[in-house]
This record gives C-alpha cells, structure tokens and sequence, in this order.
C-alpha cells in the first residue's frame, strides 16, 4: 500500500483480556517502530525492529507487552493480561533504514474497560 | 537522558498570519536529528520538517522554517502564510544519530482561525 495501515482502528477489551494490534509497513522499508501515545501526551517509544530482528525493546513498559515481526514486513503488538493504564492510542512506523524519516500509520485507539 | 520541552501547550494564530512554535531540548550528544510532526484529529503524525544537528543551515519546506540555536539547545518552527488546514498538534521531536528511539515532546495545539 501507500502508506503504514494500522489495524483495528479502535479495540475495546476488557481488562484481563489480551489483544493484539496489527502494523502493515510501506513495502520495502527495513525499520519499523512501535510508540505508545497517552492521552494528551506525545507519543513514546516501545520498540524497534531491523527487518525481522527486534533489536531494541527497551520501551516496552512490562512483560506483558511482546512484538513480533516474523517475516520482516508485517508486525503484531500483543497485549496481555490488560490493564487500564495501557488504554492509549498505538502507533506503528516504518523507514527505510534506521536514520530515514518515519512514516506514521493511523494508530490504534485501545481502551480497557 | 534526553528531554524536548514544548512550553506552549496551545497557540492559534489569524489565517494568513506568521506563527512560532517553540522547542527546547536536552542533550550531550553532537550528533542528532530534529523533527516537526504534524498530527490533526485523524490521529497520522506527518512529517512537517527535519533537521540534521551537524548542517548549520536552517531547513525549510514550503510555509515551514526552523531557527535551529545549536549551542542554545532550540529548535523553533515558524509557520508562514496560516491556512485553516494547518490547525493540529504540533509535536517536536528528537532522535540521537545512529539510534532508534525518538524523543517526543508534549506538543502544542495549534488553531487556525478565520
């Protein structure tokens, strides 16, 4: 596609339950980030993937957050056991290399009841 | 660590008119990347401009200009020629060279009006 198309667009879980968010990159590009945006907040950084390797994930804010990107274009985000403090909007990134600019997908509107 | 401090949470400025958005950051590095998002109620940051630390030339595209102050730790976004679709979050945002998290300030809200 044209650009990073993020999906769901809005995910409403209850809290316990474990979700996953779904990041689709511009074809061809290397890095893909994912940040975690609060309310009212700028976003922040949770990880970082070389193709498939994730290569840092010094933002992830518990063990319960896990990143995948298996086949080096296509990464999940995975939630488990969910909180109220993890309701925030996820947004997803890619570049081509790790110094480009970052592209930004829509994001997803996660609330935890 | 690194810190980007955006100390006007909102600005509106008259369509047609000049604004200056305001950003300070914090660091011992020499060798870095600044940037101006732009993200409207759809949610998508887009790029608005990006500076490299070691060009002491300012950048610019189109109505947006910065007044990078190296030594002074600023980098500051001038929007000429205010449109009403330029009404959004303005977020300023740091990423150390060769690294892969970039720092996000708390923005500012910019309205447009007519």
């Amino acid at each position: 596609g044209a650009g990073v198309s993020q999906s769901p667009r809005y995910k409403v879980a209850k809290r316990g339950q474990d979700v996953a968010l779904r990041c689709d990159p511009i074809s061809g590009h290397v890095s893909l980030f994912w940040y975690q945006q609060a309310l009212g907040q700028g976003p922040e950084f949770l990880t970082y993937f070389q193709n498939e390797a994730q290569l840092d994930k010094s933002g992830l804010p518990s063990d319960r957050f896990f990143a995948e990107r298996p086949e080096g274009s296509v990464s999940t985000l995975k939630i488990q056991r969910t909180q109220q403090e993890d309701s925030a909007v996820y947004l997803c990134a890619s570049s081509q290399y790790r110094d480009q600019p970052q592209h930004f997908g829509d994001g997803t509107r996660l609330s935890i009841l | 660590a690194q810190t980007v401090t955006q100390s006007q949470p909102e600005m509106s400025v008259q369509e047609a008119e000049t604004v200056t958005l305001s950003c300070t950051y914090d660091t011992s590095e020499n060798n870095y990347y600044l940037f101006w998002y732009k993200q409207p109620p759809s949610r998508q940051m887009i790029l608005v401009i990006r500076q490299e630390a070691y060009k002491q030339q300012n950048a610019t595209e189109n109505r947006f200009s910065v007044n990078f102050q190296k030594a002074a730790k600023s980098f500051s976004l001038k929007i000429s020629d205010s449109q009403l679709g330029d009404t959004a979050m303005y977020f300023c945002a740091f990423m150390k060279h060769e690294m892969n998290d970039m720092r996000f300030g708390a923005g500012t809200r910019l309205t447009v009006k007519p």
